[in-house]
């Protein structure tokens, strides 16, 4: 299995609810992923997991709240955000390479509208 | 931290001819360089990568150069075909942190 899997494909919320975004892989990363992608603009890093302990934040605000809960898995807790947080929100994983860097494989994304 | 300059931002060929992406980069220490195919509405995938002990890399049509010293790398897409339209975006980073540039839009005319 070669394959990234997030869920829910398509998210639209308001601004007071609080939804989670899903990432699962089978590929025995160890590194997980989280990016945010503007129309017609490159994925922006929010955050990396590294054995499941978060290793990087990008100063991403308090209203988005990683959390990974085992090898397999990564989600992504939602809660008050703006209309400025639509985006694509993409999951990636990758293998640890000691410490070098790997392909990243990416899931298709999950498309997030808050009104 | 890492920036990455891409350009063209925009480059239309005629089919069977080569294409050319150029990047730059600030950070000497970014030891990984991967490019990235992501047609509309589906996710980048990569296409081609090269680390900075390597100058040069090719896969069939496709191939990468990286110049260390001048911390820039390009690549280069021959004998272009239209499924070869695409947003294009290089990346350059270590670690576990990629920083992509901003991407090139690439129109293969048939």
């Amino acid at each position: 299995d070669t394959e990234v899997t997030q869920t829910p494909k398509h998210l639209v919320m308001g601004m007071t609810n609080k939804k989670s975004l899903k990432c699962e892989q089978h590929m025995g990363h160890r590194a997980m992923y989280w990016y945010k992608q503007k129309a017609k603009k490159p994925p922006e890093l929010m955050f990396v997991y590294s054995y499941e302990k978060l290793s990087i934040n990008e100063s991403v605000p308090s209203r988005f709240s990683p959390e990974c809960p085992n090898s397999s898995l990564l989600n992504l807790h939602l809660h008050a955000l703006q209309p400025e947080d639509s985006a694509l929100y993409l999951c990636a994983s990758s293998h640890l390479l000691a410490g070098a860097a790997g392909e990243l494989f990416f899931g298709e994304g999950s498309r997030l509208t808050v009104l | 931290g890492e920036n990455v300059e891409q350009h063209p931002s925009t480059l239309s060929v005629q089919e069977g001819d080569s294409a050319v992406i150029k990047c730059t980069y600030s950070d000497s220490a970014s030891n990984y360089f991967p490019w990235y195919k992501q047609e509309l509405g589906k996710r980048p995938q990569l296409i081609i990568d090269i680390r900075s002990n390597v100058g040069e890399k090719k896969d069939q049509r496709i191939a990468v150069t990286l110049n260390k010293t001048a911390k820039h790398f390009s690549l280069h897409i021959t004998e272009t075909q239209p499924e070869d339209s695409a947003v294009y975006f290089c990346a350059a980073g270590g670690g576990n942190k990629l920083v992509f540039g901003a991407g090139t839009i690439l129109r293969v005319k048939s």
